[in-house]
């Protein structure tokens, strides 16, 4: 079947403002991940979800970045009021089960705020 | 606070030549992920390791967990141009669904 898909690939926008992306994971896929590469960075994780349970926010930098998960299924990264340290390539990452079993990742977008 | 160490950052041979790189936390993981990311794409999982100790082979790509499951190292042997990549790995704990994931060991192998 089909991987991890994530839309738009490559995002300019102007600071100030605002941004979607968005994940659509593997069919079945219990958990959502969201993180961000910066370069030379490791992966930050962003937010966390799984089934219906509340989902875990603790990564998200500032309250101008958001996410929700709808069905189950698809995913949407928001981010407000766009600033220049938001430039990175975000990755969207889905797991059939949750904890440490293996993620698929997401070829991500790469964010441009100029 | 970086949990997971790489080391070298980044790392440039000569095809043929063996390579090894190195993962290392003061945190002990009850698992241990490698992944490889080629540009302009996600991570792939290579392996996993949850055992110290445990060796586990993929081809020519050698993974170790250490003893204690702070630490970790990637070794190649016989590097091809088809093994340059970012190589990030990501510690996992029983319990917690995130991981950990270092800033990668940036590897180029030139023809």
């Amino acid at each position: 079947g089909a991987g991890v898909s994530q839309s738009p690939s490559n995002k300019v926008t102007e600071k100030g403002k605002d941004v979607e992306l968005r994940c659509d994971p593997i069919s079945g896929h219990t958990a959502l991940y969201w993180y961000r590469q910066s370069l030379g960075q490791g992966l930050e994780f962003l937010i966390y979800f799984q089934g219906n349970s509340a989902p875990d926010k603790s990564g998200l930098p500032s309250d101008r970045f958001s996410a929700e998960r709808t069905g189950g299924s698809v995913s949407t990264l928001t981010i407000q009021r766009t600033q220049q340290e938001d430039s990175a390539v975000y990755l969207c990452a889905s797991s059939p089960n949750p904890g440490t079993d293996t993620q698929y990742f997401g070829p991500g977008t790469r964010l441009t705020v100029l | 606070t970086q949990l997971l160490e790489q080391s070298p950052q980044f790392l440039s041979i000569q095809e043929g030549e063996n390579l090894t790189v190195y993962c290392n936390s003061s945190s002990v993981f009850s698992s241990l992920q490698w992944y490889r990311q080629e540009p302009g794409e996600g991570p792939v999982l290579l392996v996993t390791v949850v055992t110290g100790g445990e060796v586990k082979k993929l081809k020519r790509l050698t993974f170790q967990f250490g003893d204690a499951r702070k630490d970790s190292s990637l070794h190649i042997t016989a590097a091809q141009t088809g093994d340059t990549g970012l190589y990030l790995c990501a510690g996992g704990h029983y319990g917690n669904n995130r991981l950990a994931f270092g800033k990668g060991n940036q590897v180029v192998v030139i023809p």
